[in-house]
């Protein structure tokens, strides 16, 4: 595998449901970020991390709980979503050093619908 | 602060004839400026980016765009679009560790 993966590609969850969305990526960087995707709107950065901590927390609702166990893999763990959470959500992965981040690189997203 | 801004929300283009994808930009700082394509369906791709060396940026699948630092704008173009350009368009500014995302041009392509 290359790149940057997410799985699964599709989930469709209820509200009560609890689920994790994975990311792996396979390019030796050593920061990682979730994005929300939603129609007709700007990508919304949702996490970041760099060095497997968390650096930045964009006033994301505790719904969302992200997990880096180590540089590679990046998690997003699900509970009592809304239906307006339903979004394409993107992983990518940078290199970053000395506070300067390179370009990112992109997984193919899970598209999430919440019932 | 830092904005972007894609000057239109859909352009559509025939078959062979030249791509314009305009993108302005705000920062206080000296940006780096990046183009992705998201595909339908699939995650965004990074097609090209300047970070302060040549003006004119060459990207894959013959795309190039301009920094045109008086105008404030980083337009993508292409000479002659194919089906397969059809996709939506991110322009994208960056300082630092900070990325902003435009809201995307969709490019349609037809015969």
């Amino acid at each position: 595998e290359t790149g940057v993966t997410q799985t699964p590609r599709h989930l469709v969850m209820g509200m009560t449901n609890k689920k994790s969305l994975k990311c792996e990526q396979h390019l030796g960087h050593n920061a990682m970020y979730w994005y929300k995707q939603s129609a007709k709107k700007p990508l919304e950065l949702m996490f970041v991390y760099s060095l497997e901590e968390r650096v930045e927390n964009n006033s994301v609702p505790s719904r969302f709980s992200p997990e880096c166990p180590n540089s590679s893999h990046l998690f997003l763990h699900l509970h009592t979503l809304q239906p307006e959470d339903s979004a394409l959500y993107l992983c990518a992965s940078s290199q970053t050093q000395a506070s300067h981040s390179y370009e990112q690189y992109f997984g193919p997203g899970t598209r999430l619908t919440v019932t | 602060a830092q904005s972007v801004t894609q000057l239109d929300s859909h352009v559509s283009v025939s078959e062979g004839t030249p791509v314009l994808l305009r993108c302005n930009y705000s920062s206080s700082y000296s940006p780096s400026l990046f183009w992705y394509v998201q595909h339908p369906n699939k995650g965004l791709q990074l097609l090209l980016k300047y970070t302060s060396a040549a003006t004119l940026v060459k990207g894959i699948n013959g795309f190039e765009a301009e920094f045109k630092k008086s105008e404030t704008s980083f337009h993508l173009t292409k000479p002659s679009a194919h089906m397969s350009d059809a996709a939506e368009y991110f322009c994208v500014v960056k300082t630092a560790s900070k990325l902003t995302f435009g809201t995307g041009t969709r490019l349609q392509v037809t015969l």
